[in-house]
């Protein structure tokens, strides 16, 4: 069956740290995504890609980058990981940007940084 | 001023009963409007979405927008107790679209036996 993973599901690191988290979906989805998920705040939108090679910044995207080599996959990386990037991350996908198109989540990721 | 407004809950409501979970939003311009269902520990689940003002339903669900007064409200009639979760409102800038989606920080709902 087609999904959307993540890996690690977990992860522990240190400041400063380049850290990756993978986002791979066998859909053949156009459209990634890359959410932040807090207490009080709920889930916010860091970065986006419409296809390959289209990325774009999303709400809190300072720290973080994405690079979209194919359809499949969307990695997040954190340049230099930092406390506030403590997180619950989750990646979804979307066939289009139709408005019936259904953004699906992955399990997410729980990071954090100590 | 958050963009996308709930109750944070619980909202505590019997089995059977009718849940009613609201959400304000602050751009007027937003045209597309979603409820997403996440259990603890899980990922965000699509439950509805609606564009146009007035009711829309899908078995137990209804959605409710009203444009005029910035509202989207979400029905669940019969609560199970598998309805226990949170509850996200989301909101879209563009009409037609379902891509950047802003997101309320949801409202938690308990249904008791």
């Amino acid at each position: 069956d087609a999904e959307i993973t993540q890996s690690p599901r977990h992860k522990i690191t240190e400041t400063g740290r380049q850290v990756t988290l993978a986002c791979h979906q066998t859909w053949n989805h156009n459209n990634m995504f890359w959410y932040r998920q807090d207490l009080g705040h709920g889930l916010r939108l860091i970065h986006y890609s419409y296809g390959v090679q289209d990325t774009n910044k999303g709400e809190v995207s300072d720290g973080y980058s994405v690079s979209r080599s194919n359809t499949e996959d969307l990695p997040l990386t954190l340049e230099s990981a930092a406390s506030s990037q403590t997180s619950v991350y989750f990646c979804a996908s979307q066939p289009s940007r139709e408005l019936t198109d259904t953004q699906y989540f992955g399990p997410g990721t729980r990071l954090t940084v100590l | 001023q958050k963009e996308v407004e709930q109750n944070s809950g619980p909202l505590s409501v019997p089995e059977g009963a009718i849940a009613s979970l609201n959400c304000t939003y602050s751009d007027r311009g937003s045209q597309s409007f979603f409820w997403y269902r996440q259990y603890s520990g899980k990922s965000p689940e699509l439950i509805m979405f609606i564009y146009s003002n007035g009711d829309k339903e899908d078995g137990r669900f209804t959605a409710q927008l009203n444009k005029a007064s910035q509202y989207v409200s979400l029905l669940i009639r019969d609560s199970q107790p598998s309805d226990s979760a949170t509850y996200l409102c989301a909101v879209s800038p563009k009409a037609g679209t379902a891509s950047k989606l802003t997101f309320g920080t949801g409202t938690r709902l308990q249904v008791t036996l």
